[in-house]
Protein backbone atom coordinates (compact mmCIF):
# COMPACT_ATOMS: atom_id res chain seq x y z
CA UNK A 1 0.00 0.00 0.00
CA UNK A 2 1.11 3.57 -0.36
CA UNK A 3 3.23 5.02 2.19
CA UNK A 4 3.91 8.36 4.22
CA UNK A 5 3.82 10.97 1.29
CA UNK A 6 5.25 14.40 1.80
CA UNK A 7 5.36 17.73 -0.14
CA UNK A 8 6.84 19.51 -1.83
CA UNK A 9 10.34 17.15 -1.48
CA UNK A 10 12.44 20.16 -2.25
CA UNK A 11 11.76 23.77 -1.16
CA UNK A 12 14.13 26.67 -1.74
CA UNK A 13 13.07 30.13 -0.22
CA UNK A 14 14.24 33.58 0.82
CA UNK A 15 14.45 34.46 4.26
CA UNK A 16 11.77 36.32 5.86
CA UNK A 17 8.78 33.92 3.21
CA UNK A 18 6.74 31.18 4.90
CA UNK A 19 6.35 28.20 3.91
CA UNK A 20 4.13 25.75 4.09
CA UNK A 21 5.14 21.58 4.30
CA UNK A 22 2.33 18.82 3.64
CA UNK A 23 2.35 15.09 5.16
CA UNK A 24 -0.16 12.23 4.23
CA UNK A 25 0.29 9.62 6.09
CA UNK A 26 -0.25 6.00 5.84
CA UNK A 27 -4.41 6.01 6.22
CA UNK A 28 -5.54 4.34 9.38
CA UNK A 29 -2.67 5.83 11.18
CA UNK A 30 -3.54 7.47 14.18
CA UNK A 31 -0.47 8.89 15.10
CA UNK A 32 1.31 11.67 13.18
CA UNK A 33 5.05 13.16 13.97
CA UNK A 34 6.96 16.00 12.83
CA UNK A 35 10.67 16.04 13.01
CA UNK A 36 13.64 18.36 11.98
CA UNK A 37 17.10 16.70 11.16
CA UNK A 38 19.53 19.22 10.43
CA UNK A 39 22.67 18.18 8.38
CA UNK A 40 24.40 15.79 10.02
CA UNK A 41 22.60 15.81 12.62
CA UNK A 42 19.69 13.86 14.71
CA UNK A 43 15.90 13.63 14.41
CA UNK A 44 14.29 16.52 16.77
CA UNK A 45 10.83 15.92 17.72
CA UNK A 46 8.83 19.13 16.37
CA UNK A 47 4.83 17.67 17.16
CA UNK A 48 2.88 14.66 17.85
CA UNK A 49 -1.04 14.67 16.74
CA UNK A 50 -3.10 12.12 17.95
CA UNK A 51 -6.62 11.83 16.15
CA UNK A 52 -8.67 15.01 17.29
CA UNK A 53 -6.77 14.85 20.69
CA UNK A 54 -4.90 18.62 21.56
CA UNK A 55 -1.32 18.17 19.69
CA UNK A 56 1.75 18.01 21.92
CA UNK A 57 3.81 21.34 20.67
CA UNK A 58 6.59 20.80 22.77
CA UNK A 59 9.17 20.16 20.56
CA UNK A 60 8.63 23.25 18.16
CA UNK A 61 11.55 25.70 18.55
CA UNK A 62 9.55 29.51 18.30
CA UNK A 63 6.11 30.75 17.84
CA UNK A 64 7.33 30.87 13.41
CA UNK A 65 6.40 27.00 13.35
CA UNK A 66 2.87 26.01 13.92
CA UNK A 67 1.42 22.48 12.61
CA UNK A 68 -2.15 21.63 12.04
CA UNK A 69 -4.01 18.36 11.35
CA UNK A 70 -7.70 17.49 10.80
CA UNK A 71 -8.93 14.41 12.71
CA UNK A 72 -6.15 11.58 11.20
CA UNK A 73 -5.71 13.16 7.57
CA UNK A 74 -3.28 15.51 5.89
CA UNK A 75 -0.74 17.38 8.23
CA UNK A 76 0.48 20.95 7.05
CA UNK A 77 3.65 22.59 9.01
CA UNK A 78 3.94 26.14 8.62
CA UNK A 79 7.19 28.20 9.00
CA UNK A 80 6.73 31.72 9.00
CA UNK A 81 9.56 34.19 8.54
CA UNK A 82 12.30 31.68 8.03
CA UNK A 83 15.15 31.96 8.79
CA UNK A 84 18.63 30.64 7.55
CA UNK A 85 18.66 28.88 10.88
CA UNK A 86 15.47 26.96 9.55
CA UNK A 87 17.50 24.94 7.11
CA UNK A 88 17.05 21.47 7.45
CA UNK A 89 15.12 18.59 5.99
CA UNK A 90 11.30 18.26 7.82
CA UNK A 91 10.21 14.33 8.06
CA UNK A 92 6.95 13.37 9.13
CA UNK A 93 6.41 9.84 10.59
CA UNK A 94 2.85 8.41 10.77
CA UNK A 95 2.11 5.53 13.48
CA UNK A 96 -0.69 2.96 13.65
CA UNK A 97 -1.98 3.68 17.56
CA UNK A 98 -0.42 5.84 20.64
CA UNK A 99 -1.03 3.31 23.03
CA UNK A 100 2.36 1.67 22.91
CA UNK A 101 5.07 3.00 22.07
CA UNK A 102 6.33 -0.34 20.68
CA UNK A 103 4.29 0.83 17.35
CA UNK A 104 7.02 1.56 14.29
CA UNK A 105 7.01 4.78 12.71
CA UNK A 106 6.89 4.65 9.26
CA UNK A 107 8.74 7.87 7.54
CA UNK A 108 7.91 9.72 4.64
CA UNK A 109 10.83 10.79 2.16
CA UNK A 110 11.07 14.28 3.68
CA UNK A 111 11.12 18.22 2.75
CA UNK A 112 14.43 19.58 1.87
CA UNK A 113 14.01 23.46 3.00
CA UNK A 114 16.82 25.94 2.20
CA UNK A 115 15.84 29.42 3.45
CA UNK A 116 18.53 31.52 1.11
CA UNK B 1 23.35 13.98 29.48
CA UNK B 2 21.63 13.55 26.16
CA UNK B 3 18.75 11.18 25.94
CA UNK B 4 20.58 9.01 23.55
CA UNK B 5 24.03 8.84 22.46
CA UNK B 6 25.44 7.18 20.01
CA UNK B 7 29.13 7.13 18.45
CA UNK B 8 29.14 9.24 15.11
CA UNK B 9 31.73 7.36 13.61
CA UNK B 10 32.53 6.59 10.26
CA UNK B 11 33.22 3.28 10.76
CA UNK B 12 35.21 1.81 7.24
CA UNK B 13 35.21 -1.78 7.33
CA UNK B 14 35.97 -4.42 4.30
CA UNK B 15 33.10 -6.85 3.38
CA UNK B 16 32.65 -9.64 4.87
CA UNK B 17 33.79 -8.13 8.38
CA UNK B 18 31.99 -8.01 11.59
CA UNK B 19 31.08 -4.49 13.34
CA UNK B 20 29.16 -3.33 16.48
CA UNK B 21 27.93 0.12 17.46
CA UNK B 22 26.98 1.25 20.48
CA UNK B 23 23.94 3.45 21.92
CA UNK B 24 24.21 4.56 25.21
CA UNK B 25 20.35 5.92 27.31
CA UNK B 26 20.14 7.85 30.00
CA UNK B 27 16.26 6.80 30.92
CA UNK B 28 16.74 3.94 33.12
CA UNK B 29 12.98 3.24 32.85
CA UNK B 30 13.07 2.93 28.93
CA UNK B 31 11.89 -0.81 27.93
CA UNK B 32 11.87 -0.99 24.22
CA UNK B 33 14.58 0.57 21.73
CA UNK B 34 14.97 0.74 17.93
CA UNK B 35 17.53 0.57 15.48
CA UNK B 36 16.65 2.50 12.00
CA UNK B 37 18.61 2.80 8.87
CA UNK B 38 19.20 5.43 7.69
CA UNK B 39 20.44 6.01 3.97
CA UNK B 40 22.25 9.28 2.30
CA UNK B 41 19.16 11.28 1.38
CA UNK B 42 16.36 9.18 2.47
CA UNK B 43 14.15 8.66 5.34
CA UNK B 44 14.72 6.58 8.31
CA UNK B 45 13.44 2.84 7.88
CA UNK B 46 13.28 0.30 11.10
CA UNK B 47 15.75 -2.16 11.12
CA UNK B 48 15.13 -4.07 14.54
CA UNK B 49 13.18 -3.49 17.80
CA UNK B 50 14.59 -4.59 21.46
CA UNK B 51 12.33 -5.40 23.74
CA UNK B 52 14.30 -7.36 26.30
CA UNK B 53 17.88 -8.77 26.11
CA UNK B 54 18.27 -8.86 22.09
CA UNK B 55 16.59 -9.98 19.19
CA UNK B 56 18.42 -11.71 16.02
CA UNK B 57 17.30 -11.35 12.08
CA UNK B 58 19.67 -12.88 9.88
CA UNK B 59 22.93 -11.39 10.28
CA UNK B 60 21.85 -8.68 12.33
CA UNK B 61 21.40 -9.10 16.13
CA UNK B 62 20.86 -6.46 18.73
CA UNK B 63 21.63 -6.88 22.78
CA UNK B 64 20.30 -4.86 25.53
CA UNK B 65 22.73 -4.36 28.56
CA UNK B 66 20.18 -2.71 31.30
CA UNK B 67 22.36 -2.26 33.47
CA UNK B 68 24.44 -0.11 31.81
CA UNK B 69 22.31 1.35 30.18
CA UNK B 70 23.06 0.53 26.16
CA UNK B 71 22.29 -1.37 23.41
CA UNK B 72 24.60 -2.62 20.73
CA UNK B 73 24.01 -3.51 16.85
CA UNK B 74 26.26 -6.38 15.75
CA UNK B 75 26.25 -6.39 11.68
CA UNK B 76 27.79 -10.00 10.57
CA UNK B 77 29.11 -10.66 7.23
CA UNK B 78 28.96 -7.12 6.27
CA UNK B 79 28.04 -6.28 2.50
CA UNK B 80 28.16 -3.74 0.80
CA UNK B 81 24.75 -2.32 1.04
CA UNK B 82 25.00 -2.33 4.25
CA UNK B 83 26.27 1.57 4.18
CA UNK B 84 24.21 3.60 5.40
CA UNK B 85 23.77 5.47 8.82
CA UNK B 86 21.98 3.70 11.97
CA UNK B 87 20.28 5.74 13.81
CA UNK B 88 19.29 4.15 17.77
CA UNK B 89 15.77 5.66 19.00
CA UNK B 90 14.19 5.50 22.43
CA UNK B 91 10.35 5.41 23.01
CA UNK B 92 9.12 8.20 25.85
CA UNK B 93 8.78 6.81 29.11
CA UNK B 94 6.25 9.76 29.32
CA UNK B 95 5.35 11.88 26.88
CA UNK B 96 5.37 11.49 23.08
CA UNK B 97 8.86 12.61 22.00
CA UNK B 98 10.83 9.32 20.80
CA UNK B 99 14.49 10.10 21.26
CA UNK B 100 16.89 9.41 18.33
CA UNK B 101 20.91 9.45 18.38
CA UNK B 102 22.41 11.30 15.89
CA UNK B 103 23.53 8.02 14.14
CA UNK B 104 26.85 5.79 13.48
CA UNK B 105 27.83 6.21 9.75
CA UNK B 106 28.76 2.66 8.57
CA UNK B 107 30.74 2.41 5.02
CA UNK B 108 31.58 -1.35 3.75
CA UNK B 109 34.73 -1.63 1.65
CA UNK B 110 34.54 -3.72 -1.40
Amino acid sequence: GAGVSQSPSNKVTEKGKDVELRCDPISGHTALYWYRQRLGQGLEFLIYFQGNSAPDKSGLPSDRFSAERTGESVSTLTIQRTQQEDSAVYLCASKTRDMTVTDTQYFGPGTRLTVL
Amino acid sequence: RKEVEQDPGPFNVPEGATVAFNCTYSNSASQSFFWYRQDCRKEPKLLMSVYSSGNEDGRFTAQLNRASQYISLLIRDSKLSDSATYLCVVPPDTGNQFYFGTGTSLTVIP
